[in-house]
């Protein structure tokens, strides 16, 4: 498995500013996914980062909104821009340790964010 | 278009009590379906993934099974540390790595 930390692991904002979330992974991995969980629904994947590469971004999610970085084999950061009310949810990261083999995918405890 | 529902919503157990849950799913091409743990203010924990029907994973109380079009997690003897939502997921063969389409989940509480 692995270990995945984020940070912060909560935050309450005021609408129209901006967030950066990071996650840290324990190993190097070639793929981390960032999904969004909003009040009482399930998971929804926004993009795949690729170290390396432009993140791909899922229908629905656009990069102005949620720009990726992945500087290195080990972390990502995931910005919300320009926030409003309804980017009030969890957010996570996880990886793909070794799709070959094992397709198991890890997630990180999440950032909690409220925007007010 | 691909859909995972899961059923029932929310379910109470005694301790004891066995029970299962159901993950029905469309989906062209099936890559693998995944289950995990969710706890409240967590993250998802990895549980199983199952590639092909007629297979069966287990883990402590827990067994996953997988047909055509349903997977099914069995708790057997169920203890109150298995409270938790059990969240069942699909990746399609056409999809990228990494992209999960997840059912709502299922509420589980198991009272002593």
């Amino acid at each position: 498995s692995a270990v995945i930390s984020q940070k912060p692991s909560r935050d309450i904002c005021q609408r129209g500013t901006s967030l950066t979330i990071q996650c840290q992974v324990d190993s190097q991995v070639t793929m981390m996914f960032w999904y969004r969980q909003q009040p009482g629904q399930s998971l929804t994947l926004i993009a795949t980062a690729n170290q390396g590469s432009e993140a791909t971004y899922e229908s629905g999610f656009v990069i102005d909104k949620f720009p990726i970085s992945r500087p290195n084999l080990t972390f990502s950061t995931l910005t919300v821009s320009n926030m409003s009310p309804e980017d009030s949810s969890i957010y996570l990261c996880s990886v793909d340790l070794d799709r070959v083999r094992n397709n198991e995918q890890f997630f990180g405890p999440g950032t909690r964010l409220t925007v007010l | 278009e691909d859909q995972v529902t899961q059923s029932p919503e929310a379910l109470r157990l005694q301790e004891g009590e066995s029970s299962s849950l159901n993950c029905s799913y469309t989906v062209s091409g099936l890559r693998g379906l995944f289950w995990y743990r969710q706890d409240p203010g967590k993250g998802p924990e990895f549980l199983f993934t199952l590639y092909s029907a007629g297979e069966e994973k287990e883990k402590e109380r827990l067994k996953a099974t997988l047909t055509k079009k349903e997977s099914f997690l069995h708790i057997t003897a169920p203890k109150p540390e298995d409270s938790a939502t059990y969240l069942c997921a699909v990746q399609a063969e056409r999809d990228s790595w990494g992209k999960l389409q997840f059912g709502a989940g299922t509420q589980v509480v198991v009272t002593p």
